[in-house]
């Protein structure tokens, strides 16, 4: 059981790149969201989904594309990079219903630069 | 949007002290959760509160879902080096399913 996996670790990006973030969960949770994180600032939601084939957009959506193919995967892709995307990106995973708060995990992170 | 102010946004004690954080809201939410994360990794999970009133300890960690539910404090006992890191809160609003809005943090350093 690996919990939340994010690949890659760290990245550097050129303006106007494009790239995916990757997030994998084997915990059969149904519900997976991305965030970004910066400096001061709590963590801020930029894409959910509830289950396969279901996303939704969080906070700071723009810029980024998701879709949840399968269960397991919940990929976040930068269209066309901007300095302002340089963040701390973390993928969650959690159930659903009851008690779901005590099942959220947080994967280790990807650390994205947009120079 | 919704926000959630957290205070205070620093502390810096003495080994053995007791520790103090809180959150704070406009609106109502559902669920309050606190969370740590330490440097280079991600947030980890230290206390789920479903219910107003609500008051759950979790070894040297207490916290509690105010009975208004727009607040939530999060105590640590007899504080120790490892405490050292980032407290977060964070909560679900009402009507809402997905989303999850998190408290700006409060970074807590421990004097041996």
């Amino acid at each position: 059981n690996a919990g939340v996996t994010q690949t890659p670790k760290f990245q550097v990006l050129k303006t106007g790149q494009s790239m995916t973030l990757q997030c994998a969960q084997d915990m059969n949770h149904e519900y997976m969201s991305w965030y970004r994180q910066d400096p001061g600032m709590g963590l801020r939601l930029i894409h959910y989904s509830v289950g396969a084939g279901i996303t939704d957009q969080g906070e700071v959506p723009n810029g980024y594309n998701v879709s949840r193919s399968t269960t397991e995967d919940f990929p976040l892709r930068l269209l066309s990079a901007a300095p302002s995307q340089t963040s701390v990106y973390f993928c969650a995973s959690r159930l659903t219903g009851a008690g779901w708060a005590d099942t959220q995990y947080f994967g280790p992170g990807t650390r994205l630069t947009v120079l | 949007g919704q926000q959630l102010n957290q205070s205070p946004q620093s502390m810096f004690i003495q080994e053995g002290e007791d520790v103090s954080m809180n959150c704070t809201s406009s609106s109502i939410f559902n669920t309050w959760l606190w969370y740590k994360q330490e440097p280079g990794e991600g947030p980890v999970l230290l206390i789920a509160l479903y219910k107003a009133g609500e008051l759950t300890s979790n070894g040297r960690l207490t916290a509690q879902f105010g009975i208004t539910r727009k607040d939530s404090f999060l105590n640590i006992s007899a504080s120790i080096p490892s405490d050292v890191g980032i407290y977060f809160c964070a909560g679900h609003p009402t009507g809402n399913t997905g989303k999850l809005i998190f408290g700006q943090g409060t970074t807590l350093q421990v004097k041996p």
